[in-house]
């Protein structure tokens, strides 16, 4: 069993806010990744990181930011929100030496009114 | 690049009765290949991956699926499925020797099993 969280599950929040969407995971993974998940949609994935200070864009332009301080944290923010922001948003993560299973945290259904 | 189609959006299906979701893949290099399912409100787990060898492969919840490369697909099946069962199912590849392992997803399959 993969542990990997993500706070809050759920956001509803008004046009104009900043907010940060949290990811944490446990199994000292090197590798973690953001995607965004619309209905009926395809997952894409907007960024990823191979390691504390290390981010890349993914292959959805995102006007969310990232960082990575720490080899357990992931966050993503959005400075402004807006009501095209309103999706799924789904934390994973994977071994560094790996390069198949990625672990998937519960999301974070996000709601900008 | 590589793309992954989920031929079948929804599949309604009666408890007990086999199951096959279908997955499509187009890729110019080679591919593992992989399922989740998504239960409502939460993430996505894996069920099972094709990495190489055996091309019927096994995985969680009686679920299997079977690699066919000349028709690059890997369709899921489930002999006799359980109202649990009701998820959306998710197919996805990613490129072998791909440093970042980013995977390439398809729409997903909502599949709801009736009493």
């Amino acid at each position: 069993e993969a542990d990997i969280y993500q706070t809050p599950r759920y956001l509803v929040i008004g046009t104009g806010k900043k907010i940060t969407l949290e990811c944490s995971q446990t199994m000292g993974h090197d590798k973690m990744y953001w995607y965004q998940q619309d209905p009926g949609m395809e997952l894409h994935l907007i960024h990823y990181s191979y390691g504390v200070n290390s981010t890349e864009k993914g292959d959805l332009s995102s006007e969310s930011t990232v960082s990575r301080i720490r080899t357990e944290h992931f966050p993503l923010t959005l400075e402004s929100a807006r009501p095209s922001h309103t999706s799924q948003y789904l934390c994973a993560s994977m071994p560094g030496l790996s390069t198949d299973t990625q672990y998937f945290g519960p999301g974070t259904r996000l709601t900008v009114l | 690049a590589q793309s992954v189609t989920q031929l079948d959006s929804q599949v309604p299906v009666f408890e007990e009765a086999p199951v096959e979701l279908r997955c499509n893949y187009s890729s110019s290099v080679s591919v593992y290949l992989f399922w989740y399912v998504q239960y409502p409100n939460q993430g996505l787990q894996l069920l099972l991956k094709y990495l190489s060898g055996s091309t019927l492969v096994k995985g969680i919840n009686g679920f299997e699926a079977e690699f066919n490369k000349s028709q690059t697909s890997f369709h899921l099946r489930k002999p006799s499925v359980h109202i649990s069962d009701t998820a959306e199912y998710f197919c996805a590849v990613s490129r072998i020797g791909g440093s970042q392992g980013n995977l390439i997803f398809g729409k997903g399959t909502k599949l709801s099993v009736k009493p």
